[in-house]
């Protein structure tokens, strides 16, 4: 089963600033990693896909980049509702599995 | 628009059997892999169970294996997650999403509670 480690687990940052949030596996998923953002009482939504594609209707301050082991999405300028959980997930074997999530807290 | 319902959920005691649906409108259900996500309170998102859009492959992660049937009824467009020998630590909100191998859409997700 290939471990996806996500850091930091918490990251504290204020409206306009930039979110790099970190996504590293425990074995080569080649391209295949994705990012969700979870808010509080709702479902996931997919951000990225294929480690740097925006899903259909995600801003572009969203991106996504890496391939391999490491693997980055970047929030190029905060707004209120980007306040939420981060979670990468990776299909390129199965299981199927999901890092711990990053939890993206207004300073 | 698409929908994803997800229902079945509740309480069940240790050892008990409870059988998850999911209804989905909005996209071809036929065309499309489903998988069931879930998470226990408080807690990250774990994978489950995933079926082919035929539903001829599935897999399972080793902590259901055994234990849970996925299967789904392309004539209803419906999705159903059978599950048997139910532990404390399968307690958990069930999502059920659309994708074989990335997530566009999601459900509500059902409540499943394992206590006695």
């Amino acid at each position: 089963e290939i471990v996806l480690t996500q850091s930091p687990a918490t990251l504290s940052l204020s409206p306009g600033e930039r979110a790099t949030l970190s996504c590293r596996a425990s074995q080569s998923v080649s391209s295949y990693l994705a990012w969700y953002q979870q808010k509080p009482g709702q479902a996931p939504r997919l951000l990225i896909y294929e480690s740097s594609n925006r899903a259909t209707g995600i801003p572009a301050r969203f991106s996504g980049s890496g391939s391999g082991t490491d693997f980055t999405l970047t929030i190029s300028s905060l707004e209120p509702e980007d306040f939420a959980v981060y979670y990468c997930q990776q299909r390129n074997n199965w299981p199927e599995t999901f890092g711990q999530g990053t939890r993206l807290e207004t300073k | 628009e698409v929908q994803l319902v997800e229902s079945g959920g509740g309480l069940v005691q240790p050892g008990g059997s409870l059988r998850l649906s999911c209804v989905v409108s909005g996209f071809t259900f036929n065309a499309n892999g489903m998988t069931w996500v879930r998470q226990a309170p408080g807690r990250g998102l774990e994978w489950v169970s995933g079926i082919s859009a035929s539903g001829t492959t599935t897999y399972y992660a080793d902590s259901v294996k055994g234990r849970f049937t996925i299967s789904r009824d392309n004539s209803k467009d419906m999705l159903y997650l059978q599950m048997n020998s139910l532990r404390a630590e399968d307690t958990a909100l069930y999502y059920c999403a659309q994708g074989w191998q990335w997530h566009d859409y999601w459900g509500q997700g059902t409540l499943v509670t394992v206590s006695s």
